[in-house]
């Protein structure tokens, strides 16, 4: 099984600064099949980002992902009030699928 | 429009057998597979299994596997999610979401509002 591990746990960011979140993989990630989530509280989960760098539908361009093999990022060039949130990492190369264990987005 | 709506809040006692439900809409039911992620209180997500209603074909992770049964019925677009046998750590919300890509392994685009499922003891 291949275990995520994000960091930090919490980044404390003001509105208009860059946020950079680390997804790890214990193992590579096979064909960079890595995706990132966003969830808000009492929301289920958004997706973000598909094949490590692909944003998903609808997706403002200053959400990016990128990484290969077992270093991922997510980077939100400039943080918008909407975007303090939770993120999460998935890898869907191998199963069981997994997902990372959170990076929480919050207001400095 | 695209969407999964998944069955009510359960409050059930321990010992109890349950299913839940997301009936699926907007798409071919049967060439996209279906997940379901468990969220326990105050933590993160965790990914239980998946199936491919056209055939049935079902995953589960080995955290999962034998504690719980996924399931899909095509006439009616549904996939369920069922426990034999609940424990008070089986408390939790639990999501069904969509693979994004037809007939392969991928992100999940689509999500269920989630059933919260409480279950004491």
């Amino acid at each position: 099984e291949i275990v995520l591990t994000q960091s930090p746990g919490t980044l404390s960011l003001s509105p208009g600064e860059r946020a950079t979140l680390s997804c790890r993989a214990s193992q590579s990630v096979r064909s960079n099949y890595l995706g990132w989530y966003q969830q808000k509280p009492g929301q289920a989960p958004r997706l973000l980002i598909y094949g490590a760098s692909s944003r998903a539908t609808g997706i403002p361009d200053r959400f990016s992902g990128s990484g290969s093999g077992t270093d991922f990022t997510l980077t939100i060039s400039r943080l918008e009030p909407e975007d303090f949130a939770v993120y999460y990492c998935q890898q869907y190369g191998s199963s069981p699928w997994t997902f990372g264990q959170g990076t929480k987005v919050e207001i400095k | 429009e695209v969407q999964l709506v998944q069955s009510g809040a359960e409050v059930k006692k321990s010992g109890e057998s349950l299913k839940i439900s997301c009936k699926a809409s907007g798409y071919s039911f049967t060439t996209y597979w279906i997940g379901w992620v468990r969220q326990m209180p105050g933590k993160g997500l965790e990914w239980m299994g998946i199936i491919y209603p056209g055939d049935s074909d079902t995953r589960y992770s080995p955290s999962f596997q034998g504690q719980v049964t996924i399931s899909a019925d095509k006439s009616i677009t549904t996939a369920y999610l069922r426990w034999n046998s609940l424990k008070a750590s089986d408390t939790a919300m639990y999501y069904c979401a969509r693979g994004a890509v037809a007939g392969t392994f991928s992100v999940f685009d689509i999500w269920g509002q989630g059933t919260m499922v409480t279950v004491s003891s």
